[in-house]
């Protein structure tokens, strides 16, 4: 069966640090991937996809995703962290041809001043 | 995008009891789903709504725990039947606008007594 791992569960940073948020799919046939991104008391909004063509896909917010798919990942980083960026991020797999979003256990991001 | 609304927003409920979330959407959408997120977890699949016909339920999950109601394709409701504590869970419904992008409601936080 397919699964989506997100290897950090918890990251502490302070503003400026880069980010990289780690997400390893299992499945070998073609995918659509996302992020999403959870800010505390709202709901669940997409942070960008990759759907095919140019590996590397910009988000809003300055998050950007790179797919490699020799590695099957798809780990999104962002150069300089606010404040603001505290949330909750959830990697998601859409196997082609089907309806189904599969999601990784997310990694919950605080960013101290 | 589109308005994805959820009621109720939370709810605490005794057990042995059953509570139905409504999902009500602002443009006409083919593909609704409904998930849960148990504390601490990751978004899980419950089933599709479909719109005319039976929902679809992902392994683990039963139509008589978890009746779902699709009447057209703004509305859906999501039934969780003869609460237990173990149905304490953040209930989510999404759609699908264009694109295989998913969009999600806020939620409706349930605990159970």
């Amino acid at each position: 069966a397919q699964s989506v791992s997100q290897h950090n569960h918890h990251v502490i940073l302070s503003e400026a640090a880069s980010l990289e948020l780690g997400c390893n799919y299992s499945y070998g046939g073609t995918v659509n991937l996302f992020w999403y991104v959870q800010y505390p008391g709202q709901h669940l909004q997409l942070l960008l996809k990759y759907f095919s063509g140019d590996p590397l896909v910009k988000g809003i917010k300055g998050f950007e995703a790179e797919f490699i798919k020799s590695k099957f990942s798809f780990n999104l980083r962002k150069p300089s962290v606010q404040w603001s960026d505290t949330a909750e991020y959830f990697c998601a797999v859409n196997v082609i041809n089907t309806d189904k979003l599969i999601f990784g256990t997310g990694t919950r991001l605080q960013v101290f001043p | 995008s589109a308005v994805i609304s959820q009621k109720p927003s939370r709810d605490i409920c005794q057990r042995g009891t059953s509570l139905t979330i409504q999902c009500q959407v602002d443009s006409q959408v083919t593909m609704m789903f409904w998930y849960r997120q148990q504390p601490g977890q990751s978004l899980t699949l419950i089933a599709t709504a479909n719109q005319g016909s039976e929902a679809t339920y992902e392994s683990g999950f039963v139509i008589d725990k978890f009746p779902i109601s699709r009447p057209n394709l703004t509305f859906s409701t999501l039934t969780v039947s003869n609460m237990s504590p173990e149905d304490s869970s953040i209930y989510l419904c999404s759609v699908v606008i264009s694109g295989n992008i998913q969009y999600f409601g806020a939620g409706t936080r349930l605990s159970v007594l």
